[in-house]
């Protein structure tokens, strides 16, 4: 079965832009989260949507949001980029709420470049 | 201080050798640990999962736990060229704030 599909696979913005990035979970998935992945602090966790509604949150800015469709299909908006914000930005599905007995699925990326 | 501190490496390693990679964490409330395999380009890939104290075995791999010294391990055993990825701890914090937390990851490379 198709696994989770993230694109862009790569973008280049400008500071002060806003960017788009979105997640295709794996058919059956409802709950899909995201992560920001640097050389320095490695995966953090962003959010996490379950049925259209934002379950949980990680210590982001408020510049980083999501939404979540009724398909399951997810969106994660960053605006007003900051050269920080340069970082590897990986979802993950899993069946249900992510808990410590639920595998959680990765996609490969969309690699993110503000300059 | 980060809750889970993990050495970045690089590690490098003749293939056949055995295989320690290591995270200490300082939160005692994490009750769930797990290891994660990145290769390059990719995403992570669970490998392999536990709860309790003490070791748990899945082929070449083994997951150690040690929670009263806060310390857990991956051990691989027969190490093999494709054994080479970044290898990630991750602890899952549960009880109305349900999140996953990783480590920075080892990149780990085993050598012909």
């Amino acid at each position: 079965k198709a696994g989770v599909t993230q694109t862009p696979r790569y973008l280049i913005k400008t500071r002060g832009q806003q960017v788009t990035l979105s997640c295709s979970p794996i058919s059956g998935h409802r709950s899909v989260s995201w992560y920001q992945q640097t050389p320095g602090q490695g995966l953090q966790f962003l959010f996490e949507y379950f049925s259209e509604t934002q379950r949980n949150k990680g210590n982001f800015p408020g510049r980083f949001s999501g939404r979540q469709f009724s398909n399951s299909r997810s969106e994660m908006n960053v605006s007003t980029l900051e050269l920080g914000d340069s970082a590897l930005y990986l979802c993950a599905s899993s069946k249900i709420i992510q808990g410590p007995n639920t595998e959680a699925f990765f996609g490969q990326g969309t690699r993110l470049t503000v300059v | 201080q980060k809750e889970v501190e993990q050495d970045p490496g690089p590690l490098s390693v003749p293939e056949g050798a055995i295989v320690s990679l290591n995270c200490t964490y300082s939160n005692s409330a994490f009750q769930y640990f797990m290891w994660y395999r990145q290769y390059s380009r990719k995403g992570p890939e669970l490998l392999m999962y536990t709860y309790s104290s003490g070791n748990k075995e899945d082929g070449r791999f083994t997951a150690q736990v040690d929670k009263s010294s806060k310390y857990i391990s991956l051990f691989i055993r027969d190490s093999q060229p494709s054994d080479s990825a970044t290898y990630l701890c991750a602890m899952f914090l549960s009880g109305g704030y349900n999140k996953l937390i990783f480590g920075a990851g080892t990149r780990l490379a085993v050598h012909p």
